[in-house]
């Protein structure tokens, strides 16, 4: 079956330790994005990418890094230098090409700072 | 900028009842059109999408939403409320920005008494 997998699906980070949440892919989709989720905030963009070895900064980057080697994987890392990493995140992809087309999620990451 | 705004944080309905869940969007041009939902711990999964025709859409799991340009609006609605559509749902507007990328409301969650 097609779709995204994130791993894991629960994460716990040390104080000053860098992290890396795995996104994989097999829609064959250009797209992948990476979303923070809050409770009560909605989602928002940490970082996007349409293509192979380029990405995008979003809304709230800082403290994040990225990597698209490949078009199937995604990788976000989240950095020491991110005050409040405890979250739920989410990868997701889309094709490019159409406006209308939506975007498949997977079902997410959940960090905690211990 | 597109945004959306989800008035309604929360919102309790009796199982049987009718639904309306309320979006209202800012964006320059004509707007693609999303609603998804979540259930606790997951990923989102969509329930409909709007880009143009008809103006009532119809979505899965009975969910249907209207498309008002005068009022800036796309609100879900659903005749009849069944426990298992207790979730949260967000409204998301894309379009013609680089990547495709949705901007997400803040969520509506809701629950549906016995």
């Amino acid at each position: 079956d097609g779709g995204i997998t994130q791993s894991p699906k629960y994460l716990f980070r040390k104080e000053g330790q860098n992290v890396t949440l795995s996104c994989e892919q097999n829609l064959n989709h250009d797209a992948m994005y990476w979303y923070r989720q809050d409770p009560g905030q909605g989602l928002r963009l940490i970082y996007y990418s349409q293509i192979v070895n380029d990405f995008q900064k979003g809304d709230i980057a800082e403290g994040y890094s990225v990597s698209r080697e490949k078009k199937e994987s995604f990788p976000l890392t989240v950095t020491s230098a991110q005050k409040n990493p405890t979250a739920f995140y989410l990868c997701a992809s889309s094709m490019l090409g159409s406006l209308d087309t939506e975007a498949f999620f997977g079902q997410g990451t959940r960090l905690t700072v211990v | 900028a597109q945004s959306v705004t989800q008035p309604d944080i929360h919102i309790t309905v009796s199982e049987g009842a009718s639904l309306e869940l309320r979006c209202n969007y800012s964006y320059g041009a004509t707007p693609y059109l999303f609603w998804y939902v979540q259930s606790p711990g997951q990923g989102l999964q969509l329930l409909l999408k709007y880009f143009s025709g008809d103006t009532l859409v119809q979505g899965i799991k009975g969910f249907e939403a209207e498309f008002k340009r005068s009022q800036s609006s796309f609100n879900l609605r659903k005749p009849s409320v069944h426990w298992s559509d207790a979730a949260e749902y967000f409204c998301a507007v894309g379009g013609n920005n680089a990547g495709n990328m949705l901007t997400f409301g803040g969520g509506t969650r809701l629950m549906v008494k016995p």
